[in-house]
């Protein structure tokens, strides 16, 4: 079973452009997660979406950053303009609800390096 | 004050040696506990969880935890260097539904040397 895929795996940019991070969870996952971690820190939720509903959007930097979920599948996380201080990790998470203590999934993580 | 407090480290031992990792929280309805073990460039992975006080043990490792005290810990006996990774601990109130929403420490950074 293929895991949580997310792209791109590193993407450096000057502050002020744009960037957007992708992410296919496992098949069947009804939830997914946006999380950033900071270096040394660990994950802090950005957004949670059950299906394509954003559930939980309480931490995501309203301002700068949007997502979707299209279709209750993909989804795209994206910042613009980018900061200094968005350098960090976004990890991907997905789990399926109702079944077992809905463990999370993470992907390898896309790190970005704001200049 | 953060809910979880996770000492970062870093921490070395060689190998063979019983590692003990620790996380404490604020939050008394936290009921799900958990150790995620997160390799460098790699997304967290999870290792152990349970939602009760007391031990839970999965081969060469033990989670304990006192709600009493908000204390968890997490042991590695026979350590080896494949243990070497960053140890994070999560936890969740009790979830609706499934949906977890975990608040991780800090994560510790363990070096087992050869």
């Amino acid at each position: 079973e293929a895991g949580v895929v997310q792209s791109p795996r590193y993407k450096i940019i000057e502050k002020k452009q744009p960037v957007a991070f992708w992410c296919n969870p496992i098949s069947g996952h009804n939830t997914l997660y946006w999380y950033r971690q900071n270096l040394g820190q660990g994950p802090e939720l950005l957004i949670r979406y059950e299906n394509e509903e954003a559930v939980d959007d309480s931490q995501l930097p309203k301002d700068r950053f949007s997502a979707e979920r299209l279709k209750g599948v993909d989804s795209t996380l994206k910042i613009q303009p980018a900061e200094l201080g968005d350098s960090a990790v976004y990890l991907c998470a997905s789990s399926y609800r109702g079944r077992g203590i809905g463990e999370l999934f993470f992907g390898e993580g896309s790190r970005l390096t704001v200049l | 004050q953060k809910e979880v407090e996770q000492d970062p480290g870093p921490l070395s031992v060689p190998e063979g040696a019983i590692v003990s990792l620790n996380c404490t929280y604020s939050n008394s309805a936290f009921q799900y506990f958990m150790w995620y073990r997160q390799y460098s460039r790699k997304g967290p992975e999870l290792l152990m969880y349970t939602y009760s006080s007391g031990n839970k043990e999965d081969g060469r490792f033990t989670a304990q935890v006192d709600k009493s005290s908000k204390y968890i810990s997490l042991f590695i006996r026979d350590s080896q260097p494949s243990d070497s990774a960053t140890y994070l601990c999560a936890m969740s109130v009790v979830r609706l539904q499934g949906a977890q929403k975990l608040v991780f420490g800090q994560g510790t950074r363990l070096t087992i040397n050869p």
